[in-house]
């Protein structure tokens, strides 16, 4: 098993740009989501899937947006890149939601917006 | 407001013990997580904790006291190997993670 696999692993992109972010697992997971972590600061999430066709906003989902088509693929577009979304992007699974549910996160993506 | 405090940064020496501290103030409670991330890497799990009490794996223990909204994470035997940061997440009374900023641990020869 591959586990959560993200795509890709840097990216430089100009104010204004757009771009998206892969993700993908293979392990059968219900539950995706999409942290931002920053330094000096603890991970952000900021959207999140509980199932194929069902998503919702996190805690800083302003300009991004997600879709959940499948069980495996959680995809996060940028729609209009800014410098405030420079940061390293984390994917991560879990089985389902509830109380001891551990997250699988993919390697990372590191965004720097100019 | 919720909140997850942990120290940014501490230093120890191979083959000793060290303890990282975690607090938190959330909307309910439904268990604390202590994640690893090596510099440049994703997190990994290491513990959860739901009941006050000890939980221990190998070299790594993680302590909770709901009262006190309080957690630990004790690594004994320490090796090159820890250097890492160490998060601490809480999930509240919706399931959601809080996180803690991490403590990036030093490990010294």
């Amino acid at each position: 098993n591959a586990g959560v696999t993200q795509t890709p692993k840097f990216q430089v992109l100009k104010t204004g740009q757009s771009m998206t972010l892969q993700c993908a697992q293979d392990m059968n997971h219900e539950y995706m989501s999409w942290y931002r972590q920053d330094p000096g600061m603890g991970l952000r999430l900021i959207h999140y899937s509980v199932g194929a066709g069902i998503t919702d906003q996190g805690e800083v989902p302003n300009g991004y947006n997600v879709s959940r088509s499948t069980t495996e693929d959680f995809p996060l577009r940028l729609l209009s890149a800014a410098p405030s979304q420079t940061s390293v992007y984390f994917c991560a699974s879990s089985y389902e939601t509830g109380t001891a549910n551990v997250l699988t996160f993919g390697a990372g993506s590191r965004l720097t917006v100019l | 407001g919720q909140n997850i405090d942990q120290p940014t940064e501490m230093t120890a020496t191979e083959g000793a013990i060290v303890q990282i501290n975690c607090t938190y103030q959330t909307s309910g409670f439904n268990g604390l997580f202590w994640y690893q991330q090596h510099a440049g890497e994703a997190p990994t799990f290491l513990s959860y904790n739901v009941l006050d009490g000890l939980e221990e794996k190998g070299r790594f223990s993680s302590f909770l006291s709901r009262s006190k909204g309080y957690s630990y994470l004790l690594l004994k035997e320490l090796q090159m190997k820890d250097s890492a940061s160490y998060l601490c997440a809480c999930m509240d009374s919706n399931y959601q993670l809080i996180w803690g900023a991490g403590t990036k641990l030093i490990i010294k020869p």
